[in-house]
């Protein structure tokens, strides 16, 4: 059984392009959840989805940021028009419905 | 609103030595707590978690936390430091089930040999 599968490990865009980070959960596991780790920092809540729904999003950006679980393939963190504060590590986690998160290795982004 | 803290940035222990990685957390119902590790440019890795049932945890490498209730404490414990346990780690809580956790800021352990 894979573990979290997040993709791409180290991403590298632009002021004003758009970033896509991929999250695979584990097999059987429904719920998905985005934290961000910015240097020297401890890990933010975001969002929490489960298939096709978002069930809190109160650690979201109100602007540029948006993430989906849909039914079929990965969840998906979009940053819009990033900027240079959006550099971080994002981290996604999965869980069953009844049990402790596993966390993928990652996605750093860095904004140039 | 749920939270923790992790009092200290840091925490130096000799190889060998007992270690304690200090956690608080906010008093709200039944919470569920966590401890997880962090390896540097890696992801985090759970070491254990307390739920219900006895005070004293045991979880991966060693680990142990005790739940303390009367002093909403969950310390991170280890009987002797090695010094691969040098790593930086997060105590979590969650109310009410496992979703939204929420992490302290981190503790960064170093481990002197």
């Amino acid at each position: 059984n894979a573990g979290v599968m997040q993709n791409p490990r180290h991403l590298v865009r632009r002021r004003g392009q758009e970033a896509r980070l991929r999250c695979s959960p584990m097999k059987g596991h429904s719920h998905v959840y985005w934290y961000r780790q910015l240097p020297e920092e401890g890990l933010k809540f975001m969002v929490y989805l489960q298939k096709e729904n978002i069930i809190d999003e109160s650690g979201m950006p109100k602007e540029r940021f948006s993430a989906e679980f849909p039914k079929e393939g990965p969840s998906i963190l979009r940053i819009q028009q990033v900027v240079r504060g959006d550099s971080a590590a994002y981290f996604c986690a999965s869980s069953p419905s009844n049990g402790e998160a596993f966390f993928g290795q990652g996605t750093r982004l860095t904004v140039v | 609103a749920q939270s923790v803290a992790q009092p200290e940035d840091q925490v130096n222990v000799a190889e060998g030595n007992p270690l304690t990685v200090k956690c608080t957390y906010s008093v709200s119902g039944n919470p569920y707590l966590f401890w997880y590790v962090q390896y540097p440019n890696r992801g985090l890795q759970f070491l254990l978690k307390y739920i219900t049932g006895d005070n004293l945890v045991k979880g991966s490498y060693g680990f142990e936390a005790e739940f303390n209730k009367s002093q909403t404490s969950f310390h991170l414990k280890k009987p002797s430091a090695l010094v691969s346990d040098s790593a930086l780690y997060f105590c979590a809580v969650s109310y009410g089930g496992y979703q939204k956790v929420t992490f302290g800021t981190g503790t960064k352990l170093q481990v002197i040999p």
